[in-house]
């Protein structure tokens, strides 16, 4: 059964701050990661993927994947209390998704 | 963006009851699937499947049953409910490939008295 794990449970950053969430995947046969945001009260949305080795950014989000590793972890520069909410991230192979337990984050004003 | 509609919102069943969860999707997606959702485990798979009349297991099968009878319809079954099923369950739809992203439902919290 494929695990994912994720680090750490839960994260304080004050407002503008860096969050670096990390996540790892216990599957050789993993081949897509996903990072998933979830607001307090709502359901989980796709936030960003990345699905080859190397960096991708998309405004103040940043993602990074060395699949050798099985290793990803999104980087938030200039945190907002809005993206206070819980993290997580999603390995897949052959259409199973599996979602790891989840990194809290708080952004303090 | 894709729209997944669950019903009920909220239920409460006793020990040994019979629910029914309903989703459905109308972005003709192939795959659905239903999570349960529990402080400290994350999502966990229940079940899935990639078109009508498919089921696939998944990681925490034991107690559910489900049927996907249209494309559009998945619906998780609990015959003898147990207060351990107490739990947030999300549906979720996806296009197909394993490179898809998911969409997930509002949810739906069941109270196992």
């Amino acid at each position: 059964q494929q695990k994912v794990q994720q680090s750490p449970e839960s994260l304080i950053v004050p407002e503008g701050g860096m969050a670096s969430l990390n996540c790892t995947s216990s599957d050789r046969n993993v081949d897509y990661f996903w990072w998933y945001r979830q607001h307090s009260g709502k359901s989980p949305k796709m936030l960003m993927s990345i699905f080859s080795n190397g960096e991708k950014e998309e405004g103040r989000f940043t993602v990074h994947l060395n699949k050798a590793s099985l290793h990803t972890s999104l980087h938030i520069r200039d945190s907002q209390p809005s993206d206070s909410a819980l993290y997580l991230c999603a390995t897949s192979n052959t259409n199973k998704v599996v979602f790891g337990t989840g990194t809290r984050l708080q952004v303090l004003p | 963006e894709a729209a997944v509609t669950q019903s009920p919102r909220n239920k409460v069943t006793v020990t040994g009851g019979n629910v029914t969860l309903s989703c459905r999707q109308t972005n003709s997606h192939n795959y659905m699937y239903w999570y349960r959702q529990d402080t400290g485990h994350g999502l966990r798979l229940i079940h899935y499947s990639y078109g009508a009349g498919n089921l696939q297991i998944g990681d925490v099968p034991d107690g559910y049953k489900a049927t996907r009878t249209t494309q559009e319809d998945f619906f998780l079954l609990l015959e003898l409910a147990s207060p351990s099923q107490t739990s947030l369950y999300f549906c979720a739809s996806s296009v197909g490939s394993s490179a898809e992203t998911l969409y997930f439902g509002s949810g739906t919290r069941l109270t196992v008295l």
